[in-house]
């Protein structure tokens, strides 16, 4: 079973401050995704990374894959307060085009 | 990409009831899939349902518990059955394309379920 540890999984930020959210595992992905959740709302894809080392740029949001393609961080510039939402990393694993989530990120920017 | 609609969006339920769930894509799609979410939490797939044939359950959930139907390639409905306050939670389907897309998901916005 692939397991997906995303840290931290809670953050409360100001307007304007930057953070970071990581997603590790000790497996080897083709390729993994970031999604996000607002509430009330099903999760929406932002992106998928696929190469080693790859980086991938949306908006203000900076998403990293890592080298032996096991971990992802994504990285976001000058928060703002539409970006409050639940942010979480996803892979696929086995047949089917199974998802496997991790925890997530609860995300909050104060204005 | 596809656009899915969920009904209920939200239900009040007593115990020992059960609920069906609707799930209906604008198109026809390979994989469609359920999956349960504690408010603030994460997604745990339920099962892969099938069109034709039974659904494809994951560990720790049953059919008897979760019935799952697939009458065709752009609909689907999940019961929730026997209902208890454990049942309560967010429940999602959502679907996978095929072809170039076939790696992205498309999700409904959910049925929010209390069960009292």
């Amino acid at each position: 079973t692939q397991l997906l540890e995303q840290s931290p999984q809670f953050l409360s930020i100001q307007e304007g401050e930057n953070l970071t959210v990581y997603c590790n595992s000790s497996s080897v992905f083709s390729s993994l995704q970031w999604y996000r959740q607002e509430p009330g709302e099903g999760p929406v894809l932002l992106v998928t990374v696929v190469t080693g080392g790859e980086v991938k740029k949306l908006k203000r949001l900076t998403f990293q894959f890592g080298d032996a393609r096991k971990d992802s961080s994504l990285h976001i510039t000058a928060a703002q307060p539409g970006d409050t939402g639940l942010y979480l990393c996803a892979a696929f694993g086995g047949s089917n085009y199974k998802l496997t989530f991790g925890k997530g990120t609860l995300l909050t920017v104060n204005p | 990409s596809a656009v899915i609609s969920q009904k209920p969006s939200r239900d009040i339920c007593q115990r020992g009831t059960s609920l069906t769930i609707q799930c209906q894509v604008d198109s026809q799609v390979t994989m469609m899939f359920w999956y349960r979410q504690q408010p603030g939490q994460s997604l745990t797939l339920i099962a892969t349902a099938n069109q034709g044939s039974e659904a494809t359950y994951e560990s720790g959930f049953v059919i008897d518990k979760f019935p799952i139907s697939r009458p065709n390639l752009t609909f689907s409905t999940l019961t929730v059955s026997n209902m208890s306050p454990e049942d309560s939670s967010i429940y999602l389907c959502s679907v996978a394309t095929s072809g170039a897309a076939k790696n992205i998901q498309y999700f409904g916005a959910g049925t929010r379920l209390s069960v009292l």
